[in-house]
């Protein structure tokens, strides 16, 4: 089974850190993806990337960066934390072209206070 | 207009009824659709691929419609397990794959 692990399960920062979310995958995926879940709001995709070093803004960039250094590896930054951020953020990989669907990890619920 | 749409629900059923939710999307260049399961305060999980003909997996029924544009779940025999959050989604194509995820359908399963 494919597995993709995210670093974190729960986190609370402050206003105006940095904060590093970090994503793992076992499968050799070229695919990653960040979104984030909010109530009503469904999941928004925040950044995506389709090889190492590549990245691609998704509908919702604003207060975020990427880093894909390595293939298995897909880091989610927020630049500096504001309470809107607060939210569950959820990271996913494919093998291309997506048509088997995505796996998703177990998301990190962040507070931002 | 939103460019997946889903009835929110909750569609409360009793135990061991039929249920069937549909799912309506706009853009016609859509090529492939999905439904996931997300249960409280976790990853959504691919449930099944929804393919042209429809494709059944064992109480999960999913239908597609292109010229109506929606795609339907029936699941039958309903357990308590299957209380969840049911998300569509679809894939199109804009120069690279986009997937859309609907907000989900919220089914409670009732004893």
């Amino acid at each position: 089974d494919v597995k993709v692990t995210q670093s974190s399960r729960y986190l609370v920062k402050r206003t105006g850190e940095k904060v590093f979310l970090e994503c793992v995958q076992d499968m050799d995926h070229e695919n990653m993806f960040w979104y984030r879940q909010d109530p009503g709001l469904g999941l928004r995709l925040i950044y995506f990337s389709y090889d190492v070093k590549m990245k691609e803004k998704g509908d919702i960039p604003e207060g975020y960066s990427v880093s894909r250094e390595k293939k298995e590896r897909f880091s989610l930054i927020l630049e500096s934390a504001s309470t809107n951020q607060t939210s569950m953020y959820l990271c996913a990989s494919s093998f291309p072209p997506d048509s088997y669907g995505y796996t998703f990890g177990s998301g990190t619920r962040l507070t931002v206070v | 207009r939103k460019e997946v749409e889903q009835d929110p629900g909750p569609f409360n059923v009793p135990e061991g009824a039929t249920v069937a939710f549909n799912c309506t999307y706009s853009n016609s260049a859509s090529q492939s659709f999905f439904w996931y399961r997300q249960d409280c305060r976790k990853e959504p999980k691919l449930l099944m691929s929804v393919y042209s003909s429809g494709n059944e997996d064992g109480r999960f029924t999913a239908q597609l419609n292109r010229a109506s544009q929606y795609i339907s779940l029936l699941i039958r025999d309903s357990k308590l397990s299957d209380s969840a959050t049911y998300l569509c989604v679809v894939n199109i194509v804009e120069g690279t794959y986009k997937y859309i995820f609907g907000t989900g359908t919220r089914l409670k399963v009732l004893a």
